[in-house]
């Protein structure tokens, strides 16, 4: 009965690949996320989906792409993988988090446990 | 472009001190978040807050949203109590569309029994 689930949780491949990581979340949330968590344990948002439609794209290469195929999974997708994509992917999901006219509002994020993607 | 800044980075503390853990940003913000990040990697969401006060066991989050400073306070900590502490600002995205936390560099924790 897992919230938000991740698979994998770890991921090791050569630079160049192509990889997918996949997120669910059972809670009947209306958003997602995507975090990439640095070396230096730093987070930043990459992708924000509401209802199955992307929300926020801040500046990510767009070797990166989300998919959302329902509101319950959002899977990141990743091309042509570069030694800097290693990091901690965290996918998240909330209650609200969309924007009503000029209002934007959000609620508490739950989070899965983290994907460690190492490219080596 | 919003900026976050936590004090202290490390802290050290022994069992059952009070632990004050700051938080300051540079714009407007909609809410603030606290969140732990367990040694194993988990995060969850400790406290949002737009402002005031909210307190659940021994963790008390508060906001002044004139001063645009947050503080997180642990009473009696506990070794348990140890793990990253971080948070987040939630602000409009560039495009005005919808929210985007901006997340500090985190507050890492130790309390020693």
């Amino acid at each position: 009965d897992t919230a938000v689930s991740q698979t994998p949780k770890y991921l090791v491949t050569q630079m160049g690949n192509d990889k997918s990581i996949k997120c669910e979340q059972n809670l009947g949330h209306d958003t997602m996320y995507w975090y990439k968590q640095d070396s230096k344990k730093f987070l930043k948002i990459m992708f924000s989906y509401n209802n199955k439609e992307l929300i926020i794209n801040e500046t990510v290469p767009n070797r990166f792409s989300p998919k959302s195929p329902d509101k319950a999974h959002l899977n990141l997708h990743i091309n042509s993988l570069e030694l800097g994509d290693s990091a901690v992917y965290f996918c998240a999901s909330s209650p609200l988090g969309g924007t009503s006219g000029r209002r934007s509002y959000t609620d508490t994020q739950y989070f899965g446990p983290g994907t460690r993607l190492t490219v080596l | 472009k919003n900026e976050v800044e936590q004090s202290p980075q490390n802290l050290t503390a022994q069992e059952g001190e009070f632990i004050t853990i700051n938080c300051s940003y540079s714009v407007g913000i909609s809410a603030l978040h606290w969140l732990q990040q367990h040694p194993g990697g988990g995060i969850v969401s400790l406290f949002m807050l737009s402002s005031g006060k909210k307190k659940h066991g021994r963790l008390i989050a508060t906001i002044n949203i004139q001063e645009k400073h947050s503080s997180l306070h642990i009473t009696a900590s506990h070794p348990r109590d140890s793990a990253v502490y971080i948070c987040a600002a939630q602000s409009l995205n560039s495009g005005g569309s919808n929210y985007k936390l901006t997340f500090g560099k985190g507050t890492l924790l130790t309390v020693n029994p």
